[in-house]
């Protein structure tokens, strides 16, 4: 598609609960970001891929989170066990091979009650 | 450990004003400072770079001045109207931005009256 496409755009859940978040990154795009904005912040560093290969999850708070990229396009983010500290957006991003332009998709709302 | 500091936290100007935001990194190694521009339920959109070996750069109304030695660099919007009302956030990675991940800022929420 023309830009990053994420879903589900809202999602709410009941703490403990497992959610799952998708990024369709730009085709042809070889590095895929997750981001994590919580209300009234800046994104923060999730995890990031090159094609299939998970370069980087330095930024994942916790073992409940765990992301995947297994064809090196679409990713998946996924939440075990929600707790409420994890309510937030979460931003996807993607980057041309040698390109530093980072284009993002509108994030998926996670509350978790 | 906040390795981009941004301020204002928040910029109320008039329109026609030149409002600026400031933001200081500490990374000597960073090299590639962009700055994100965001609406209410959007995701952040690259508005300008800057690499450092430049100390300013104009699109449009938009300019990032830069100075290394501060290791600061600045977003000035001029003759702002209310359709610049957004969040901005200016962020700082190295390798020239085309490897690893962006640093951001925690953001100045600006407001333009009409």
């Amino acid at each position: 598609g023309a830009g990053v496409s994420q879903s589900p755009r809202y999602k709410v859940a009941k703490r403990g609960q497992d959610v799952a978040l998708r990024c369709d990154p730009i085709s042809g795009h070889v590095s895929l970001f997750w981001y994590q904005q919580a209300l009234g912040q800046g994104p923060e560093f999730l995890t990031y891929f090159q094609n299939e290969a998970q370069l980087d999850k330095s930024g994942l708070p916790s073992d409940r989170f765990f992301a995947e990229r297994p064809e090196g396009s679409v990713s998946t983010l996924k939440i075990q066990r929600t707790q409420q500290e994890d309510s937030a957006v979460y931003l996807c991003a993607s980057r041309n091979s040698g390109a530093n332009v980072l284009t993002f998709g509108a994030g998926s709302r996670l509350t978790v009650l | 450990q906040q390795q981009v500091k941004q301020s204002p936290q928040s910029l109320i100007v008039q329109k026609g004003g030149i409002p600026i935001i400031n933001c200081a990194y500490e990374n000597t190694a960073f090299d590639y400072f962009p700055w994100y521009q965001q609406f209410p339920g959007k995701g952040p959109a690259l508005l300008i770079a800057i690499r450092p070996d430049v100390s300013e750069k104009k699109e449009g109304r938009f300019t990032i001045s830069f100075n290394k030695s501060a290791k600061q660099f600045s977003l000035h919007i001029m003759d702002s109207q209310p359709g610049d009302s957004a969040t901005y956030f200016c962020a700082a990675s190295g390798y020239g931005g085309s490897q690893g991940n962006l640093i951001f800022g925690k953001g100045t929420k600006l407001s333009v009256k009409p």
